[in-house]
């Protein structure tokens, strides 16, 4: 299958600072990513939807402003938390997948996941 | 996307079939049924997905009744790198549609 690398995998940062997370699909165009947050023992939850040179489409419940997604290119998706809490610490995952018409044998390919911790 | 429902946790021992279940009765005429695994502090992981007919590939093998109302991904020789949780979703196959994920089941190999 296809791989999509995210990076970092871990990540540290205080009270108040940003932290970015990048996703990249090495070996294919995706031109939608997605972005899941996952809580210790809970299942992934779907923040938002980027296309790739649009504005992303987040889930209820989720602050755009402070989860700042970026799609500027077909192989590669941001997810920037800004002001981070300590309640923002999480494992964050994102997926991506090629062509909007034609779903992939797999339907989606997902990245490693970062665990963030803001203490 | 149709609901789905599975056991929380199942255990199986090393080297015997891991059988698990996956109820979709509100499955529409459209929609596949896919698996995933995800283990400890990774991303999910393809396994297989089918419409109606049985399925097998390299990692597991999927069955579904002939009412597709529910599924059975088979892992025929479990090892302890098959410990994760895995994931039944049922959605239409187009690049539109999301994944929607459940609390899976936690499956436990043990030696």
């Amino acid at each position: 299958g296809a791989v999509v690398s995210q990076h970092p995998s871990r990540v540290i940062c205080k009270s108040g600072t940003s932290v970015k997370i990048e996703c990249r699909s090495l070996d294919f165009q995706a031109t939608t990513m997605f972005w899941y947050r996952q809580f210790p023992k809970k299942s992934l939850m779907l923040m938002a939807t980027s296309n790739e040179g649009s504005k992303a489409t987040y889930e209820q419940g989720v602050e755009k402003d402070k989860f700042l997604i970026n799609h500027a290119s077909l192989t590669l998706s941001t997810l920037t938390v800004t002001s981070a809490h300590p309640e923002d610490s999480s494992f964050y995952i994102c997926s991506a997948r090629n062509s909007p018409g034609q779903a992939s044998r797999e339907g989606a390919f997902f990245g490693q996941g970062t665990r963030l911790t803001v203490v | 996307d149709a609901k789905t429902t599975q056991p929380p946790s199942m255990d199986c021992a090393e080297g015997r079939a891991a059988n698990l279940p996956c109820n979709h009765s509100t499955i529409s005429g459209n929609e596949y049924v896919y698996w995933y695994r995800q283990i400890h502090s990774q991303g999910p992981q393809y396994i297989i997905h089918g419409l109606k007919n049985n399925e097998t590939n390299e990692m597991a093998s999927l069955i579904i009744t002939e009412d597709r109302k529910s599924s059975t991904l088979i892992l025929p020789h479990a090892t302890l790198r098959d410990t994760a949780v895995y994931y039944c979703i049922v959605r239409v196959a187009s690049g539109y549609s999301t994944l929607t994920f459940g609390k899976g089941t936690m499956l436990l190999v043990s030696p």
